[in-house]
């Protein structure tokens, strides 16, 4: 069965420190996919990425960056000199590939999310 | 943005009473999904369908039911509305397996 755990809870840290949120998955498949979305405190779901399982490429988006390593199921986000702006709910999800039997694919698992707390 | 609309946004109703949430979408997308966000267990999917007609369920399906007869539309309803229902519920859709999800801005449900 599919699983994403995220440990973290609660993380709080001061306005420019680095702080790094964990993602744990469990699956059967082959062919997966993970993203991570953030959530702040107007409570919109914002998409931040997608990962294929195939891709384990690290990747960089400006202050962000996500560490992909299949041999531990792990997606790790990690964001560079907080700022009070990426004060939010942070989830990681996994959605597994298309199955042929009963069209079952495409459905998101999301962990329990990791709220992030930055403080000037 | 992503052209999904919920409604209501907020609703309160009494326990006992049906109640049935909306999902609008103009993205023409083949996925729909339903989640549940409560305190410490992040978003829970509670149905999905993947055209038309075709409805299934997901982890916390029980005391829900949906419809599909449109593309566009995805109806969630609580045939008898529990206090345990009370939550903020989230339609979400994406147009391939595997592709990203976009979400509504969700309806806070309570039941009293």
């Amino acid at each position: 069965a599919q699983k994403v755990t995220q440990a973290q809870t609660e993380i709080s840290v001061v306005e420019k420190e680095d702080v790094t949120l964990d993602c744990v998955y469990e699956t059967r498949d082959t062919t997966y996919y993970l993203f991570w979305y953030k959530q702040p405190p107007s409570g919109e779901l914002v998409f931040l990425i997608r990962r294929n399982s195939f891709d384990e490429q690290n990747e960089i988006s400006g202050r962000y960056s996500w560490n992909f390593q299949k041999s531990t199921s792990s997606f790790n986000f990690t964001i560079t000199a907080s700022q009070v702006v990426d004060s939010a709910v942070y989830f990681c999800a996994l959605s597994e590939a298309t199955r042929q039997v009963r069209n079952q694919g495409g459905k998101l698992i999301f962990g329990q999310g990791t709220e992030l707390s930055v403080k000037p | 943005d992503a052209g999904i609309t919920q409604s209501p946004r907020h609703k309160v109703t009494e326990t006992g009473t049906p109640v049935t949430l909306r999902c609008h979408q103009t993205e023409n997308h083949r996925y729909m999904y339903w989640y549940r966000q409560d305190p410490g267990h992040g978003l829970r999917l509670i149905h999905y369908s993947y055209g038309v007609k075709d409805t299934d369920k997901g982890e916390v399906s029980d005391g829900y039911s949906v419809s599909r007869s449109k593309t566009e539309d995805f109806l969630l309803t609580l045939e008898s509305a529990t206090s345990s229902q009370t939550s903020v519920y989230f339609c979400a859709i994406s147009d391939l397996d595997g592709s990203v999800a976009f979400f509504g801005q969700g309806t806070r449900l309570t039941v009293v």
